[in-house]
């Protein structure tokens, strides 16, 4: 069955500092995998996505991810986290389902980011 | 210029009632899917919508029944609330050959006391 975990439920790093958030998944084909992000009392904005290619992708706010095949993990990075940053981070993946998709999310991480 | 928008933000009514939900994308998508959040923030599909056609129903229950006038519009109707259906509900919005990419709607949050 398709799955998607994410290890750590919060994660606090100081202003500055670099930031990777984990994602495995668990997928019986080439997946179509995403990250989202949450701020509170908002809906999701998609951050990056990939879906072939080139393994490291880049998406918004200067955030990146990088899938590795051999460890079904698309763990997502930032080298200098802002305190903007803060906020819910959900990976999922994309199943196709007849003429359509269903995302299929991990349970989020909650990212606190100290002054 | 709102991409996918959805009415009414919050909404607490009592055990027992009916009510709707409704969402409207302005982004030309013909896909167009509901989404739960319950309190600890897990999200999961309920179904989903191509061209006003239901393609996916998640086990959700028989009280819950989408309705999709148009393309643009996918509305959420709920039967005889019960405590359980508190939570966030998400629609969300896609092009099936644009690159599967959802957009999501700010969000409803419905409380039944």
């Amino acid at each position: 069955a398709q799955s998607v975990t994410q290890p750590d439920i919060h994660i606090t790093v100081s202003e500055g500092a670099s930031l990777e958030l984990r994602c495995n998944y668990s997928y019986g084909a080439t997946p179509y995998l995403f990250w989202y992000v949450q701020s509170p009392g908002q809906g999701l904005q998609l951050l990056l996505k990939y879906f072939s290619g080139d393994t490291l992708v880049q998406g918004i706010k200067g955030f990146e991810a990088e899938f590795k095949r051999s460890q079904s993990s698309f763990n997502l990075r930032k080298p200098s986290v802002h305190w903007s940053d803060a906020a819910e981070y959900f990976c999922a993946v994309g199943a196709p389902m007849d003429s359509s998709y269903k995302l299929i999310f991990g349970s989020g991480t909650r990212l606190l980011v100290r002054p | 210029d709102t991409a996918v928008s959805q009415t009414p933000k919050y909404l607490v009514t009592q055990m027992g009632n009916d009510k709707s939900i409704k969402c409207e994308q302005n982004l030309g998508h013909d896909t167009m899917y509901w989404y739960k959040q319950d309190s600890k923030k897990f999200l999961k599909i309920m179904f989903s919508y191509n061209n006003k056609e239901l393609i996916i129903n998640e086990t959700v229950p028989n009280r819950f029944s989408p309705k999709s006038p148009d393309k643009a519009h996918l509305n959420l109707h709920i039967n005889s609330l019960e405590l359980g259906d508190s939570a966030v509900y998400f629609c969300a919005s896609s092009q099936r050959t644009g690159g599967y990419e959802q957009f999501f709607g700010p969000g409803t949050r419905l409380t039944v006391l």
